[in-house]
């Protein structure tokens, strides 16, 4: 079964909002991935947050993370037309195999 | 680098005909990984290979699926018969490192539609 699951499984933001996505996981990670995903295409990676990290930036891009809870966000500020996408998150645990989680689709009107 | 390449990009074929997807990784990198991508099950890891070596296949759904590397810069999946539960978009990827410390770059996929 899938390691990751987003919430939500959709949003929809005017341009210039924040947009926050969520990923819950149920065993131990070493670390964790948010990969984005434009309609038609491949999955970019995004940012990577280690285990023993709580929190990373990247451009607009800002993570958390809570082992505790077993969950991780995603906050994009500021957001653009251009950010559209699915956004997935994906697990790493003493394993070479990362497991993805179900998406969170993203639409930004103009 | 232009990055993983993978052909054809979309393919259409009928039941019980072979098809081979393949993938050419970003020079490099050690780890390739196979996944297929459905609205019913989302994005699943077929098989990944380190060094050209399978490592874990555990993902491949039947015996009718199989994968090659034969070198360092060349991968292959096959499917043979086809059957259209097997219709997807197939991605390829490659990494540096084990994956667990590295991103890992995907290809633009592969739609299948088998009739």
């Amino acid at each position: 079964s899938q390691q990751g699951e987003e919430d939500p499984q959709a949003l929809s933001i005017q341009e210039g909002e924040n947009a926050t996505m969520n990923c819950s996981y149920k065993t131990s990670i070493n670390n964790l991935q948010w990969y984005r995903q434009n309609s038609g295409r491949g999955l970019v990676h995004l940012i990577l947050i280690r285990s023993n990290e709580r929190e990373k930036h990247s451009g607009r891009l800002r993570v958390t993370l809570d082992t505790s809870k077993k969950s991780s966000s995603l906050l994009i500020t500021a957001s653009r037309a251009a950010d559209t996408a699915s956004y997935f998150c994906a697990t790493f645990y003493n394993t070479d195999k990362l497991i993805f989680g179900t998406g969170t689709r993203l639409q930004v009107f103009p | 680098d232009a990055g993983v390449i993978q052909s054809p990009r979309h393919e259409v074929t009928e039941m019980g005909q072979e098809v081979t997807l393949r993938c050419k990784p970003i020079s490099g990198h050690d780890y390739l990984f196979w996944y297929r991508q459905t609205m019913m099950r989302g994005l699943e890891l077929l098989i990944y290979f380190n060094n050209n070596v399978p490592i874990d296949d555990s993902g491949m759904p039947e015996d009718r699926f199989s994968a090659k590397m034969p070198n360092a810069s060349f991968s292959t999946l096959k499917i043979q018969p086809s059957e259209p539960r097997d219709s997807a978009v197939y991605f390829c990827a490659s990494s540096l490192l084990g994956q667990g410390y590295n991103e890992q770059f995907f290809g633009p996929g592969t739609r299948l539609t088998v009739l």
